[in-house]
C-alpha cells in the first residue's frame, strides 16, 4: 500500500511568483485536505477535496486554489506569492464511504516553500 | 473558528505514563476530538479520536470530560519514541466533508 506522496519536496520562489504543489493520495482514499504549516506553529486547514470538487475551506484567501483528479490525487496552487506563505504544505488524504468520512487523516511529509 | 488549547511542552521520564491535556471550551455538539502527533521533518500521524466517551487504542487513551470542554490524552508507558508535538484538534463537520483545527500542539520530550 503506497502512503501520501508529495512533490516537490522543497522550492524557492520569489515574491509575486505562483506555485503548483501536487499530492497522490493513499490507494483507495478519495478525500484529500491541504494544510500550511508556518515554522513552529500547528497545521492551518486550508481546503478540502472531495469527488474532485471543493467541500470545505479554512481562512485562506481566493489565490490559494486547488484540483482534484479523477483518480484522487491532487494539486494546491498559490498565486501572487507573498513571503508569509513560506511555510511547510501538507497533503492528508482519507476514505470517504457512502457520504461519511471517517475522520482518520494520512499525512504525507509536506512540500518545503520558501518565498524570497 | 473551535479551537483547542495545550501547554507548550511537557517532559516525562521514560516507562511513565504521560497525560497530555487540552482544553477545547468553546467546541459544538458534533465535534469530535482528534490527536495527532508529530515527529522532526515528518507529517502528523492519528493517534487517536473520540465524541463523548473515552476511548482506547494500541497507541493511547482518550479521557473526555463528561462537558467535553477538555480531554487528556494518557501515554500509558513513554518510550524514547513518544517524543514528538502532540496535537490537539477539534474536527468539525463542514458539508459534506470535515475540517481539522489544529492547536499549537505540546512538544513532549522523554527522559532516558
Amino acid at each position: 500500500e503506497t502512503g501520501v506522496t508529495q512533490s516537490p519536496t522543497h522550492l524557492i520562489k520569489t515574491r509575486g511568483q505562483q506555485v503548483t504543489l501536487r499530492c497522490s493520495s493513499q490507494s483507495g482514499h478519495n478525500t484529500v485536505s491541504w494544510y500550511q504549516q508556518a515554522l513552529g506553529q500547528g497545521p492551518q486547514f486550508i481546503f478540502q477535496y472531495y469527488r474532485e470538487e471543493e467541500n470545505g475551506r479554512g481562512n485562506f484567501p481566493p489565490r490559494f486554489s486547488g484540483l482534484q483528479f479523477p483518480n484522487y490525487s491532487s494539486e494546491l496552487n498559490v498565486n501572487a506569492l507573498e513571503l508569509d506563505d513560506s511555510a511547510l504544505y501538507l497533503c492528508a488524504s482519507s476514505p470517504t464511504t457512502g457520504g461519511r468520512n471517517t475522520g482518520e487523516l494520512f499525512f504525507g511529509e509536506g512540500s518545503r516553500l520558501t518565498v524570497l | 473558528d473551535a479551537k483547542t488549547t495545550q501547554p507548550n511542552s511537557m517532559e516525562s521520564n521514560e516507562e511513565e505514563p504521560v497525560h497530555l491535556p487540552c482544553n477545547h471550551s468553546t467546541i459544538s455538539g458534533t465535534d469530535y476530538i482528534h490527536w495527532y502527533r508529530q515527529l522532526p521533518s515528518q507529517g502528523p500521524e492519528y493517534v487517536i479520536h473520540g465524541l463523548t466517551s473515552n476511548v482506547n487504542n494500541r497507541m493511547a487513551s482518550l479521557a473526555i470530560a463528561e462537558d467535553r470542554k477538555s480531554s487528556t490524552l494518557i501515554l500509558h508507558r513513554a518510550t524514547l519514541r513518544d517524543a514528538a508535538v502532540y496535537y490537539c484538534i477539534l474536527r468539525a463537520r463542514a458539508g459534506t466533508g470535515n475540517q481539522f483545527y489544529f492547536g499549537t500542539g505540546t512538544s513532549l520530550t522523554v527522559i532516558p
